[in-house]
Formats: C-alpha cells, structure tokens, sequence
C-alpha cells in the first residue's frame, strides 16, 4: 500500500520563473493538503483540495494555486517565484469522513530552492 | 485555532519511557488532539490521535486529562530511531497548524 508520494523530490528554480509540484494521495483517500516548510520552521497550510475544489485556504498570495484531479491527485502551482519561496512543500492526503476524524499522512516533500 | 505550548526541548535514555506533555487550554469540543513527530528530511509522521479517552497504538499512548487542557504523549521505550521533533496539534479536521514542536533527543 503506497503512501503519499511527491515529485520531484528536488528543484532549483531562479527568481521570477514558474514551478509546478506534483502529489499523490495514499491509496483511499480523497483529500489533499498542501503545506510549506521553510528551514527551522513548523509546516504552515497553503490550502485543501476536496472533490477538485480548493476547500481552505491558508496566508498565502495569489501566486501559489492548485488543481486537484478526477483520481484525487493533486498539483501544486508557484508564479512569480521568490527567494523566500525555498523551502520544503509537503503533501498531505486524508479521507474526508462525516463520522470521523481522520489523520493526515504527508510525504516526504519536495525541496525547493530559489536562486 | 486552539494555541499549544510545548517544552522546546527534552533528552531521554534509550530503552526508558519519554513522556512529552502538551497544553491545549484553548481547545475546542469538537477538536482531537493530534501527535506527529518530524525526524530530519522527512515528512510529519502522524502517531496518534484522541478526544477525550486515553488511547494507545503500536507506536504511542496518548493521556488527556478530563478537562482537556493538556495531554501526554508516551513513548514506552525510546529508541535512537525516535530522535525527532514532536507537535501536538489540536484539530478538527481541515488545516493542521504545527507550533514549536519539542526536540526530543533520544540518547545511548
């Protein structure tokens, strides 16, 4: 049973430039969650992907955008990048449960550095 | 979003119990207390999670007191391999907000 799996695992970028990061979920899962991490810091929420809809939405600008796809898998958009924008970006996938409360399980990111 | 407090760091012998306290005084009723830890490189890793009972798994036991203002996670016998940064987290469901965290160091 796969867990969640993120690619790349690495990039470099320059300022200004346009990157996409790819998720996807653990086996039965229908919910992704998309987190930044920057170095020596907790993860903060970017924002939530249910039924291909953005469902949350954390602090952050215009330029970071998603799309979550028909078989739950998910992207991640930056435009415009900056040199603040180095950090690792994690996934997260959960079932989404009337009844219950479910965990979230992460991958292991995808290390973004910006020169 | 309920605020945690957590010891920013802590050693513990190998092969001895670690017992990592959390206060959540601010939770809500309908938030769980969530436990992941995060060793170096790695994604979060989710450990265990509880309402109001005590609950136990494979890798964890969980205590919250019956006021939930503050909780316990127990490692019962500490490994090298549980060196890592650990976050109580209440949730409810949509977005996890990771605070500090406690270092635990887990030594020979």
């Amino acid at each position: 049973d796969a867990g969640v799996t993120q690619s790349p695992t690495h990039l470099i970028k320059t300022r200004g430039q346009q990157v996409t990061l790819r998720c996807s979920p653990k086996s039965g899962h229908d919910t992704v969650s998309w987190y930044q991490q920057a170095l020596g810091q907790g993860p903060q929420f970017i924002f939530q992907y249910y039924e291909e809809e953005e469902r949350q939405r954390g602090n952050f600008p215009d330029r970071f955008s998603g799309h979550q796809f028909p078989n739950y898998s998910s992207e991640l958009n930056v435009n415009a990048l900056l040199l603040g924008d180095s950090a690792l970006y994690l996934c997260a996938s959960s079932l989404t449960g009337e009844w219950s409360n479910q965990p979230q399980h992460f991958g292991d990111g995808t290390r973004l550095s910006i020169l | 979003d309920a605020k945690t407090t957590q010891p920013p760091s802590m050693d513990c012998a190998e092969g001895r119990a670690a017992n990592l306290p959390c206060n959540h005084s601010t939770i809500s009723g309908n938030e769980y207390v969530y436990w992941y830890r995060q060793i170096h490189s790695q994604g979060p890793q989710y450990i265990i999670h509880g309402l109001k009972n005590n609950e136990t798994n494979e890798m964890a036991s969980l205590i919250i007191t019956e006021d939930r203002k503050s909780s316990t996670l127990i490692l019962p016998h500490a490994t090298l391999r549980d060196t890592a940064v650990y976050y109580c987290i209440p949730f409810a469901g949509n977005k996890l907000t990771f605070g500090g965290g406690t270092r635990v160091l887990v030594k020979p």
